[in-house]
């Protein structure tokens, strides 16, 4: 199993400001996603976080608004840029291991923009 | 794209009862059918999975079937106790290299004493 910490656990910003989210791994994994949950809602696929390249990002979202860095296997950020009322959500960094479908998912970041 | 579709999306039954959620989708190249299980405040876990050479899996009190002809695939609690309650989620996925979890939209179940 793969056991996912994400930093920080909740959060409250100001509009136009942006938060970075970190998401560490305790072992090497070929995948790691992020997603975005608005309360009492399913789960969004925002990106796939690509180790040493730029992300593959889903429709409706950009890299402008939304970078995304993985410098290693067991390490990746999101940034929210720019942000608005919109934004608040909660972010949640997934991973998982090539050959095995098994994907494992943090406990979030939760979002409030003012 | 794939179009998952998934009933009830509340559940209330009684501790003891069983409660069964039931996962639709349209993309017949799915071949990996896993819950998860999210609690308030946490990120979603997983509880079962199947994949497309196997009917049925069990696990102690839950259990998924699957009916890859018709495209959907069941959530079974049996025993039900107040810790099952719960946000459940299905994610029929293709294993291939770029596969994605599509997540359906997810049942609220509540186990009342």
């Amino acid at each position: 199993s793969a056991v996912i910490s994400q930093k920080p656990s909740r959060d409250i910003c100001q509009r136009g400001t942006s938060l970075t989210i970190q998401c560490q791994v305790d072992s090497q994994v070929t995948m790691m996603f992020w997603y975005r949950q608005q309360p009492g809602q399913s789960l969004t696929l925002i990106a796939t976080a690509n180790q040493g390249s730029e992300a593959t990002y889903e429709s409706g979202f950009v890299i402008d608004k939304f970078p995304i860095s993985r410098p290693n296997l067991t390490f990746s950020t999101l940034t929210v840029s720019n942000m608005s009322p919109e934004d608040s959500s909660i972010y949640l960094c997934s991973a998982r291991t090539s050959g095995k479908n098994i994907q494992y998912f943090g406990a979030g970041t939760r979002l409030s923009v003012l | 794209g794939e179009n998952v579709e998934q009933h009830p999306s509340t559940l209330s039954v009684q501790e003891g009862d069983s409660a069964v959620i039931k996962c639709t989708y349209s993309d017949s190249a799915s071949n990996y059918f896993p819950w998860y299980k999210q609690e308030l405040g946490k990120g979603p876990q997983l509880i079962i999975d199947i994949r497309s050479n196997v009917g049925e899996k069990k696990d102690q009190r839950i259990a998924v079937t699957l009916n890859k002809t018709a495209k959907h695939f069941s959530l079974h609690i049996t025993e039900t106790q107040p810790e099952d309650s719960a946000v459940y989620f299905c994610a029929p996925m293709t294993t291939d290299s770029w596969g994605k979890l599509q997540f359906g939209a997810g049942t609220q179940v509540v186990v009342t004493p």
